[in-house]
């Protein structure tokens, strides 16, 4: 696609619940990134994808978290039994180069709201 | 571990006047990378710097990598409204990449 695709852009869930969130990438990008944002926060590093695998999952809060990426393409973020805490715009980034050297292309985010 | 401080978290000025936010890391960097974020909106890459004392313009913007590279600043001569939002630096290292907190820009007119 043109731009970096994340679904849904608002989550609204109970506490306890587990939610999936997706990432498209823009097509061709071999690196994915998971940011988190909390309110009026910085960008929280979460995890990074070079083709389907994972080099950095450092940034993973708990074992709750987990993310996985499949044909180098669509990625998705779990959160098991989700807590209050973990209410954040989750953003996603692609970028075409080999190496984490930045220069990514964000998503809109989702906006995931733990009530 | 890698850590990225940039200062001030906010700055609030005239429109006309000068800007600037500097980012600081412990450790040195192979590149550091700029980012806006329009409030409401999503981060967006602005610029990348890789080489020691790299010096960048994008028209009112300047951006500096320190010698050391482990220093940057990013600087905006006479601010305008669109400038308003949250300018974060990024340092990378070894596959660490480390997003500073951001700087709140904001403008009047």
């Amino acid at each position: 696609g043109a731009g970096v695709s994340q679904s849904p852009s608002n989550k609204v869930t109970e506490k306890g619940k587990d939610v999936e969130l997706r990432c498209d990438p823009i097509s061709g990008h071999t690196a994915l990134y998971w940011y988190r944002q909390s309110l009026g926060q910085g960008l929280e590093f979460l995890i990074y994808f070079q083709g389907n695998s994972a080099p950095d999952k450092s940034g993973l809060p708990s074992d709750r978290f987990s993310a996985e990426r499949t044909g180098g393409s669509v990625s998705t973020l779990t959160i098991q039994r989700t807590q209050q805490e973990d209410s954040a715009v989750y953003l996603c980034a692609s970028s075409p180069y080999a190496q984490p050297e930045g220069g990514y292309t964000f998503g809109s985010g989702t906006r995931l709201t733990v009530v | 571990g890698q850590q990225v401080m940039q200062i001030p978290q906010y700055q609030h000025v005239q429109e006309g006047e000068d800007f600037t936010t500097y980012c600081n890391s412990s450790t040195t960097l192979s590149n550091i990378q700029w980012y806006k974020q329009r409030p409401g909106g999503h981060p967006v890459f602005l610029i990348q710097l890789v080489k020691s004392g790299e010096v960048k313009k994008q028209k009112r913007l300047t951006f500096q990598f320190g010698e050391a590279k482990k220093n940057s600043s990013l600087h905006i001569t006479a601010t305008q409204t669109t400038d308003v939002g949250t300018y974060f630096c990024e340092g990378g290292s070894n596959y660490k990449l480390t997003f500073g907190k951001g700087t709140l820009l904001t403008v009047n007119p």
